[in-house]
């Protein structure tokens, strides 16, 4: 069964700082896709950014940019630039290619980020 | 841009009711999504949708169905509603390919009084 662990439960950032955000995933298939959700105190997901297991270079989208050691079975999401919108729960999640029928998401347990001016 | 619509923000019901959610997305998307959210436990899926009337069971069913009668609406129904199903409810939806991430509505926060 496909796991994502997320072992920060909350952390502080100062505002204009860079902040990394771990996750980690355990799964047999050589197929998958990692993926990051922003959830803000008002309770919508925003989709931030997606990492498939065969690319060869790590995703960037804007501020947001992932680590990814597939060897390690990592997925950190490194945030730049910090500011106080990006106050959140921040949440990985993976979906396994090969037998997630319909699109499935499993999600790790999240990280609570507060920025501080 | 995607929309996805979920008809309550904010609902309260009583216990044994039978208790509709409903969701609407504007893209065309083949699959649809209702999760829980609850503190500590993170978001668990209930049910999914990847086609009209085609429905799978995700992690926490018990106690709830689902309906896909159009490709663009997915209610979830709580059967005879209980004070443990008192929660945040989150919709979403994705296209095909592997790569695409699921959209969420603005989520239901459903109290069971």
């Amino acid at each position: 069964a496909q796991k994502i662990t997320q072992t920060q439960p909350g952390m502080f950032v100062q505002e204009k700082e860079a902040v990394t955000l771990d996750c980690t995933y355990d799964t047999s298939d050589p197929s998958y896709g990692l993926f990051w959700y922003k959830q803000p105190s008002s309770g919508e997901m925003i989709f931030l950014i997606y990492q498939g297991s065969y690319d060869q270079q790590n995703a960037t989208e804007g501020r947001y940019s992932l680590n990814f050691q597939k060897a390690r079975k990592s997925a950190n999401l490194v945030i730049s630039a910090s500011q106080l919108g990006d106050s959140a729960m921040y949440f990985c999640a993976m979906r396994d290619m090969i037998k997630a029928a319909g699109n499935k998401l499993t999600f790790g347990g999240g990280t609570r980020v507060l920025v501080k001016p | 841009d995607v929309k996805v619509t979920q008809s309550s923000r904010y609902l309260v019901k009583r216990t044994g009711e039978k208790v509709f959610l409903e969701c609407v997305q504007d893209m065309d998307h083949e699959n649809m999504f209702w999760y829980r959210q609850d503190p500590g436990l993170g978001l668990r899926l209930i049910y999914f949708s990847y086609d009209v009337k085609m429905k799978e069971k995700g992690d926490i069913p018990e106690g709830y169905s689902v309906s896909r009668e159009k490709k663009e609406r997915f209610s979830l129904i709580l059967e005879s509603a209980s004070t443990n199903q008192t929660s945040m409810y989150l919709c979403a939806s994705s296209g095909m390919g592997s790569n695409q991430p699921q959209h969420f509505g603005d989520g239901t926060r459903l109290s069971i009084l």
